[in-house]
């Protein structure tokens, strides 16, 4: 069965630091990839999506992540956070049926 | 505006007392999917449904039902609810099983 670990469950930073949450998931053939963002108190909104194509994908809000096929992994990067940034993260992915990794909440202080 | 919406957000219930949550959508999604959501295990599948009338066990189907019976509303049911069902639980569409997927706001559940 196809699984999502992600690897960081709480990361703390300051605001203008460089931000990477790991995702690999366990599935060997094609699969969509996500993530997700969850605002505290609010439902989960799509970050960025990969389907096929250019492996690094850019979503909002200046997120980006990148597929690298040979590690399994689709990991979420943004070069600066901002407060704005705290919530929770979830990597998911999409076979038969979307499996959503564990989550990461993320908490950036001012 | 595309738009999975539930209800009701909050709910408070005694056990054993029959619930119904409430999931509607207006994008013409074939596949809806319920999950509910606990600290430290992410979101976990359900129930699911590929179509009207088609619907299946997700990963942690246990003390839940569900219903479709048209194609925009997919109901979850609670015949006898226990405390371990306390939970924030989530409606979602999407054209297909690994698509993108439209979530509804939530439901807190707490059941005492």
């Amino acid at each position: 069965a196809q699984s999502v670990s992600q690897h960081n469950h709480h990361v703390i930073l300051s605001e203008a630091a460089s931000l990477e949450l790991g995702c690999n998931y366990s599935y060997g053939g094609t699969v969509n990839l996500f993530w997700y963002v969850q605002y505290p108190g609010q439902h989960l909104q799509l970050l960025l999506k990969y389907f096929s194509g250019d492996p690094l994908v850019k979503g909002i809000k200046g997120f980006e992540a990148e597929f690298i096929k040979s590690k399994f992994s689709f990991n979420l990067r943004k070069p600066s956070v901002q407060w704005s940034d705290t919530a929770e993260y979830f990597c998911a992915v999409g076979f038969q049926k979307l499996v959503f990794g564990t989550g990461t909440r993320l908490l950036v202080s001012p | 505006e595309a738009q999975v919406t539930q209800n009701p957000r909050y709910l408070i219930t005694v056990t054993g007392k029959k619930l119904t949550v409430t999931c509607s959508q207006n994008m013409n999604h074939e596949y809806m999917s319920w999950y509910r959501q606990d600290p430290g295990l992410g979101l976990r599948q359900i129930y699911y449904s590929m179509n009207v009338e088609v619907t299946d066990k997700g990963d942690v189907p246990e003390g839940y039902k569900v219903s479709r019976k048209e194609k925009r509303n997919f109901p979850l049911i609670l015949e006898s609810p226990s405390p371990n069902q306390t939970s924030l639980y989530f409606c979602a569409s999407s054209s297909g099983p690994s698509g993108k997927a439209f979530f509804g706001q939530g439901t807190r559940l707490t059941v005492v």
